[in-house]
């Protein structure tokens, strides 16, 4: 079966740095996905990883790690606005998304 | 209009009772799809349509039926909703089919009694 695995909650300091990590067994991999989704709004796409390494995209980075079916989502500076879902998704063999029920981030000051 | 909008926002329905979400795109992006977002669950795809006039099946397709007869409308019609049906529908797109981001309607709430 698919299978997309992240933590259910994770609470951090304004300033501080955190990692979300998600590991993934699926039917093909075309793709791994962060998107974002505060309470109450749509998801929108955060990264895009493909290759193995690391891509940055301002306070945001995404890693991933193929042979591993590993990725991690890095939040540095965290600011309040953070407090959201941040939800993993592969793009399998027949190119369609792959869901994580998402990680609830909960910065405190 | 910009991006994607869905309609209703939300509704209360009552099971047995018919219901079309409408979701409509400005963007001009040939796919289109429809999750539903549950509790402790990720993101469902339950049909999707890579262009116009084409449509699939996704994971969770029992009790749904979509149609595509244009590139920017793809209403999603539950023919007899159960209680099970109740969850957070969202509607996105993308520029085609596979292509790197989706991008999401903000979503109906329904509520099946």
């Amino acid at each position: 079966g698919q299978n997309i695995d992240q933590p259910t909650e994770m609470t951090a300091t304004e300033g501080a740095i955190v990692q979300i990590n998600c590991t993934y067994q699926t039917s093909g991999f075309n793709g791994l996905f962060w998107y974002q989704q505060h309470a109450g709004e749509a998801p929108t796409f955060l990264s895009y990883n493909v290759l193995d390494g690391l891509e940055e995209k301002g306070r945001f980075s995404s890693f991933l790690s193929r042979s591993k079916g590993y990725s991690y989502l890095l939040l540095k500076e965290l600011q309040m606005k953070d407090s959201a879902s941040y939800l993993c998704a592969v793009r399998d063999s027949n190119y369609q998304l792959i869901w994580g029920a998402g990680t609830k981030l909960i910065i405190k000051p | 209009i910009a991006g994607i909008t869905q309609a209703p926002t939300s509704q209360i329905l009552a099971a047995g009772r018919r219901m079309t979400l409408r979701c409509t795109q400005d963007m001009r992006h040939n796919a289109m799809y429809w999750y539903r977002q549950d509790l402790g669950l990720g993101l469902r795809l339950i049909h999707y349509s890579n262009t116009a006039g084409t449509t699939g099946k996704g994971e969770v397709p029992d009790g749904y039926s979509v149609s595509r007869a244009n590139t920017d409308d793809f209403p999603l019609t539950l023919a007899s909703a159960v209680p099970s049906q109740t969850s957070v529908y969202f509607c996105a797109s993308s520029a085609l089919a596979g292509a790197d981001e989706q991008f999401f309607g903000p979503g109906t709430r329904l509520t099946v009694l």
